[in-house]
């Protein structure tokens, strides 16, 4: 069955450090896709980023990095040079396809200034 | 372009009242469509999901069900809600096509608390 481990609940920063957002997910399909969602204050989810199995390309936006390894099932957020906007929930979730995303129970950013 | 919308936006019920929370997606045709509740302090639960019309699959056995008389239209409902149903009820929509990635689109949000 899938399921998506955020092991750190809440992290507190202050603004310009860098951060990094843990998940660890089980799967035994080969097939499958990761997503990180951002959940400011207001609620609604952000959608960040989508990675399939067969890429493990880090990828870099902005300030906003993520680091897929299969070898240990991880697929790491790290923020760069974090700043206050950047406080809010963040989810990992993992999909099999077509089977609904699953997700990890969130992580709570505070980045104060 | 797609656009989701859910309503209300934040409701305050008594125990024991009924509850219908509604959701429609424009702009794509026969989506999957979600129901998740976030209790305070935790994660994403999966609720219900739909693969098209009359099609509704239940992850968790509950005081609520769930509808969709229509391709685009999910409706959340309660005949009598508890305390515990309180919680923030995100609808979602993903593409309903064979290799789908799973990406989910979410509604704005709705803030339930029963009293």
């Amino acid at each position: 069955a899938q399921k998506v481990t955020q092991a750190q609940t809440e992290i507190s920063v202050v603004e310009k450090e860098d951060v990094t957002l843990d998940c660890v997910y089980e799967t035994r399909d080969t097939t499958y896709y990761l997503f990180w969602y951002k959940q400011p204050p207001s609620g609604e989810l952000v959608f960040l980023i989508r990675r399939n199995s067969f890429d493990e390309q880090n990828e870099i936006s902005g300030r906003y990095s993520w680091n897929f390894q299969k070898s240990t099932s991880s697929f790491n957020f790290t923020i760069t040079a974090s700043q206050v906007v950047d406080s809010a929930v963040y989810f990992c979730a993992l999909s099999e396809g077509n089977t609904p995303l699953v997700f990890g129970k969130g992580t709570r950013l505070s980045v104060i200034a | 372009s797609q656009t989701i919308h859910q309503w209300p936006a934040t409701l305050v019920q008594p125990v024991g009242s009924p509850l219908s929370l509604e959701c429609t997606v424009e702009g794509t045709s026969n989506p999957n469509l979600y129901w998740y509740r976030q209790a305070a302090g935790r994660g994403l639960q999966l609720l219900f999901y739909s693969v098209g019309i009359g099609q509704i699959s239940s992850e968790v056995p509950q005081n609520l069900s769930a509808s969709r008389p229509q391709d685009r239209q999910f409706i959340l409902s309660s005949k009598k809600l508890l305390l515990s149903d309180s919680g923030f009820y995100l609808c979602a929509w993903s593409t309903g096509t064979s290799g789908s990635t799973g990406e989910l689109f979410f509604g704005e949000g709705s803030r339930l608390t029963v009293l």
